[in-house]
């Protein structure tokens, strides 16, 4: 069955650093989207991508972040300057149309700021 | 703004006994809802997903029924085994907002043999 691949399972960045959280949608997939899980919190949601544009973009997704989709095949997740708070499990999704039939999810990236 | 409950937020049960596990929803103008397995430090694993003019769905031992009027979905697992625990998620796309998906806290399920 298709997964969404995302990379690395585990990033510990220190504080102020940027990192790019990496992920693979299914590749019939048209709408991509990030979303994260504080430990202990609920899933998040945070950005969907759709040709090339951000679609939705929460609170949350402020200016320290950005999306990109620099070929065919990756979709990519920037914080440009990590905070403490930015400690969370990651995860990106695809879906094949406008959700109709749902969304797959990755298996997730666990960020941990020092 | 839509908010998405989940009770219980744990349930602990002996193998064989069936689970029923319940999400409301604030907002009845759904796109979709779909319920998910999470295993402790890992992803997401779609489990069901109900469109808004579906009443309930089926794959195995798992049914999950919408009621769109009175903002509630429940999730039936029969004949729970251990393997069935889990946390499992309920999350709800509304329809002036498709792509964002709306979580509820879970409800942590624990099947003892």
């Amino acid at each position: 069955e298709p997964e969404v691949t995302q990379t690395p399972s585990h990033q510990v960045t220190q504080m102020g650093q940027e990192v790019i959280l990496r992920c693979v949608p299914i590749s019939n997939h048209l709408y991509f989207y990030w979303y994260r899980q504080i430990l202990g919190q609920k899933v998040e949601f945070l950005v969907s991508f759709y040709n090339n544009e951000i679609s939705e973009k929460s609170e949350i997704f402020d200016d320290q972040f950005s999306v990109e989709r620099p070929d065919g095949s990756n979709f990519t997740l920037k914080i440009r300057s990590t905070k403490l708070e930015d400690s969370a499990m990651y995860f990106c999704a695809s879906s094949p149309g406008q959700g109709m039939s749902g969304y797959t999810f990755g298996s997730g990236t666990r960020l941990t700021v020092v | 703004k839509q908010e998405v409950t989940q009770i219980p937020a744990a349930l602990s049960v002996p193998e064989g006994e069936n689970l029923v596990l319940n999400c409301s929803f604030t907002d009845s103008a759904i796109y979709n809802l779909q319920w998910f397995r999470q295993d402790p430090g890992k992803g997401l694993t779609s489990l069901l997903l109900i469109q808004s003019s579906q009443r309930e769905q089926t794959s195995g031992r798992l049914n999950a029924s919408l009621d769109k009027s009175s903002g509630r979905s429940t999730l039936y697992i029969a004949a729970s085994q251990p393997g069935d625990s889990a946390t499992y998620l309920c999350a709800v796309a509304t329809t002036d907002s498709w792509g964002k998906l709306q979580f509820g806290a879970g409800t942590q399920v624990v099947v003892t043999p």
